[in-house]
């Protein structure tokens, strides 16, 4: 009965590696999010997808790579791991681009070694 | 651009005390919603309450409550009757523009319940 589901929740790899990160949600929403936790717990918005399309990407480097393959999920790819990606990843859906209550997936804790 | 400024880095609060949380924001948009999230140690966000620019009334979601002052620009959350549950991280976020621009975050306080 998970609202926002995230997988894995928590991810160490090595820098340059490629990692992929998946979130789902069941809520029947129009709008997905990701969002970036830093060491700081400081949060900011990365992406924003509505109906699988692209509406904000927040000075992002292109290593991030989100895709939608439909409504329910957005998946989140890095290339070329860093050390500086080390955060918390969350995932967000809202109703769609009007509603603002966003619900929040559990986070995926990425460490870089 | 918005912003949203959390001064209280840190707060200590003896159990079964009034907490008040302090936000202040800016923005350029008459439309925006505000929002405070709590995240315990666990790490999950947990929406707590949400107040419309336009709403008269001041948000209340039982011991939470939202202090709303528009001409000083400030969204304080009042939690009522403090428990020690209620130790986490409190973030006050905006939105405006509609949905699609995601949440502004401020910094965060982190408030820790003492027996």
């Amino acid at each position: 009965d998970t609202a926002v589901s995230q997988t894995p929740k928590y991810l160490v790899t090595q820098m340059g590696n490629d990692k992929s990160i998946k979130c789902e949600q069941n809520l029947g929403h129009d709008t997905m999010y990701w969002y970036k936790q830093d060491s700081k717990k400081f949060l900011k918005i990365m992406f924003s997808y509505n109906n699988k399309e692209l509406i904000i990407n927040e000075t992002v480097p292109n290593r991030f790579s989100p895709k939608s393959p439909d409504k329910a999920h957005l998946n989140l790819h890095i290339n070329s791991l860093e050390l500086g990606d080390s955060a918390v990843y969350f995932c967000a859906s809202s109703l769609d681009t009007f509603s603002y209550e966003q619900y929040f997936g559990p986070g995926t804790r990425l460490t870089v070694t | 651009a918005q912003k949203i400024t959390q001064t209280q880095p840190g707060m200590f609060v003896q159990e079964k005390e009034a907490v008040t949380l302090d936000c202040t924001y800016d923005t350029s948009d008459q439309s925006y919603g505000l929002f405070w999230y709590k995240q315990p140690s666990s790490g999950e966000m947990i929406f707590l309450i949400y107040q419309g620019s336009y709403d008269e009334q001041n948000a209340t979601e039982g011991r939470y409550s939202l202090n709303f002052q528009k001409a000083r620009k400030s969204a304080n959350l009042v939690i009522s009757a403090s428990q020690l549950g209620d130790s986490a991280m409190y973030f006050c976020a905006i939105e405006s523009g509609g949905g699609a621009d995601g949440l502004t975050f401020g910094k965060g306080t982190h408030l820790i319940i003492q027996p």
